[in-house]
């Protein structure tokens, strides 16, 4: 069965920029979560998305969005790009929202 | 407010020894917790879970430890081998409430072989 997948692996955006990063999530998985990793400062929980719906989000401003499409993949989106968004960005995928994550290779992003 | 400390942000334990990452959480309605694996360039690979009905789940050389009075727990890694070299995160997630997963800062784990 194939993994969780991330498109692109790798983006260079400068500030004010905007990107969007896309999830596969694993066949049969019908939750997304999306966490962001930066030094020192483990994985940030984003949001988790179950039936195209938003169940959560963390703390993170309004410029980070998110949806799910109807075959439970998903995207993320942060619009007015700034130099502390360059982090790692890892989606997780799951049966349900209590079960255990399955995480993809991550998005490094890098805004200049 | 880090709810999930690791206050060891790296370890370094000969081969074949064991190694034991710890955990501390200070939220008490977490009850189900998790710990993954993750090497560079890949995602955190899922290792093993404890819920607090337990104190302690064991899955070949890995075993993970609860204390629910301490709030504490730890994974224990016999006998280590030089693919055990990670970053290691502890996570925590309530069942009540919010259920997302609140990880740890990670301890990167070296086996000197």
């Amino acid at each position: 069965k194939a993994g969780v997948t991330q498109t692109p692996r790798y983006l260079i955006k400068t500030r004010g920029q905007q990107v969007t990063l896309s999830c596969s999530p694993i066949s049969g998985h019908r939750s997304v979560s999306w966490y962001q990793q930066t030094p020192g400062q483990g994985l940030q929980f984003l949001f988790e998305y179950f039936s195209e719906t938003q169940r959560n989000k963390g703390n993170f401003p309004g410029r980070f969005s998110g949806r799910q499409f109807s075959n439970s993949r998903s995207e993320m989106n942060v619009s007015t790009l700034e130099l502390g968004d360059s982090a790692l960005y890892l989606c997780a995928s799951s049966f349900g929202p209590k079960e255990t994550q399955y995480f993809g290779p991550g998005t490094r992003l890098l805004v200049l | 407010d880090q709810q999930v400390k690791q206050n060891s942000p790296s370890l370094s334990v000969q081969e074949g020894r064991i190694s034991i990452l710890n955990c501390d959480y200070t939220n008490s309605m977490f009850d189900y917790f998790l710990w993954y694996k993750k090497y560079p360039a890949e995602g955190p690979t899922f290792l093993i879970s404890i819920s607090s009905i337990k104190d302690k789940n064991e899955d070949g050389r890995f075993t993970v430890f609860l204390n629910k009075s301490a709030k504490h727990l730890s994974l224990h890694i016999v006998p280590s081998q030089p693919g055990d070299s990670a970053v290691y995160f502890c996570a925590a997630r309530s069942n009540f409430g919010n259920e997302k997963l609140t990880f740890g800062t990670g301890t990167r784990l070296t086996i000197i072989p």
